[in-house]
């Protein structure tokens, strides 16, 4: 059964503090690694899909980054508005079924 | 714009009724899924739908039907069988692109049993 565990489950940062997010993961046939944000009472945003250990994606303060076994979720010097659940998702093998992590729950303070 | 929209934002049900979430989007999207949100859990698929005529069960269908009679639209019932139905419910779409799908969601449903 594909397994996706998140952590912290829980990051405060002071603003302009860097860190990283983490997502392990087991799975057969990695087809799709996926890492969304997710506001209070909204619906997830989509932010990146890695493909392939080695890959990397950035858009503004995120970059992500995934291996063999784990992404990562970098934030290079935050501000209060990244606060917010970060998601993480594996979509394997032949079947259309993604598998969800529990989310890091992101506060930024100013 | 292209998105998907999920009506109503909050649904109050009393015990023993059936109640409908709507879900639809203009993407062109083939897939349509339904997942449920509970504090503490991670999204859990509830029906998922390849094409239109078509779905299949997730991991947590029972108590739940689905229709997909237009590709834009996938509506959910949570029924009288649903033992815990408060929870806030998600919708997404996807279309292949490559070797896989990128799922993009909803605003969402919050249904909470009176």
């Amino acid at each position: 059964e594909d397994q996706v565990t998140q952590s912290p489950e829980a990051l405060r940062l002071q603003e302009g503090e860097s860190s990283s997010l983490n997502c392990s993961y087991t799975v057969s046939g990695l087809r799709g690694l996926f890492w969304y944000r997710q506001d209070p009472g909204k619906g997830p945003e989509f932010l990146f899909t890695l493909y392939s250990a080695g890959e990397e994606k950035e858009k503004e303060r995120l970059k992500a980054t995934l291996t063999k076994k784990e992404s990562f979720l970098h934030i290079t010097a935050p501000k209060p508005e990244d606060s917010a659940t970060y998601l993480c998702a594996v979509l394997a093998g032949g079947y259309q079924k993604v598998t969800f992590g529990t989310g890091t729950k992101l506060q930024v303070i100013p | 714009d292209g998105g998907i929209t999920q009506s109503p934002k909050y649904l109050f049900r009393k015990e023993g009724q059936n109640v409908t979430l709507s879900c639809e989007q203009n993407l062109n999207h083939d897939a349509m899924y339904w997942y449920r949100q509970d504090p503490g859990q991670g999204l859990r698929l509830i029906y998922y739908s390849q094409i239109v005529n078509d779905f299949q069960k997730g991991d947590i269908a029972e108590g739940y039907s689905v229709s997909r009679e237009k590709k834009e639209s996938f509506p959910l019932t949570v029924t009288s069988a649903q033992k815990n139905p408060t929870a806030f419910y998600l919708c997404a779409s996807s279309t292949p692109t490559g070797l896989t799908d990128t799922q993009y969601f909803g605003p969402g449903t919050r249904l909470t049993v009176l």
